[in-house]
């Protein structure tokens, strides 16, 4: 089975600073791992997606992370951050039996502080 | 890419009745997904609606509370049974996934009184 961890809960920053938020995984498969982000009010968006191949994956609106697999972690960062990017984002796996569904983290709300 | 129109989008209920959610897709699919995102929570899969077949539920899920057809690929309905307060959630239907982006519908805000 899959478990996803957002140790963050909430995550307040400034504009114009860096964000990291943190996600870890565990699974007894190999995985496919995604961030999707949820503005208020709207349904949940990809944001970007780690499937093979390179382990720093570039999203949209300057968003990018980095899969680990010795630490089993898959963080997402931006290296500035604007008023729009007030956000719940989480953190995703799904593994490779083809099941399909997404087992998702608790979420991480990102406030943005003029 | 996939759109998924999701209907009602909120709803307020009496304790003891259901709510049926329809969700639509604009493309034919084989595996539609239903979770429930309680509030402050993530998302939790409720179960799995494949055409053709009974669903699959999640630990935790029921047939009785959570009834799901699947007539056709396009089209799948979730109902919540003998409503409680601790129903209140949204509801969202999905598709894809995998190595797939997953589509979500826009989501059914249900609040029970």
């Amino acid at each position: 089975a899959q478990s996803v961890t957002q140790l963050d809960s909430q995550v307040p920053v400034f504009e114009e600073a860096p964000v990291e938020l943190r996600c870890n995984y565990s699974s007894s498969v190999s995985v496919y791992l995604f961030w999707y982000v949820q503005y208020p009010n709207q349904g949940l968006q990809l944001l970007l997606k780690y499937l093979s191949g390179s382990t720093l994956v570039k999203g949209i609106n300057g968003f990018e992370a980095e899969f680990n697999k010795s630490q089993t972690s898959f963080h997402l960062r931006k290296p500035s951050v604007h008023i729009s990017d007030t956000a719940e984002y989480f953190c995703a796996v799904s593994d490779l039996d083809g099941a399909n569904n997404l087992f998702f983290g608790t979420g991480t709300r990102l406030t943005v502080i003029p | 890419s996939a759109v998924i129109s999701q209907k009602p989008s909120r709803d307020i209920c009496q304790r003891g009745t259901s709510l049926t959610i329809q969700c639509q897709v604009d493309s034919q699919v084989t595996m539609m997904f239903w979770y429930r995102q309680q509030p402050g929570q993530s998302l939790t899969l409720i179960a799995t609606a494949n055409q053709g077949s009974e669903a699959t539920y999640e630990s935790g899920f029921v047939i009785d509370k959570f009834p799901i057809s699947r007539p056709n690929l396009t089209f799948s309905t979730l109902t919540v049974s003998n409503l409680s307060p601790e129903d209140s959630s949204i509801y969202l239907c999905s598709v894809g996934g995998g190595d797939t982006e997953a589509f979500f519908g826009q989501g059914t805000r249900l609040t029970v009184v």
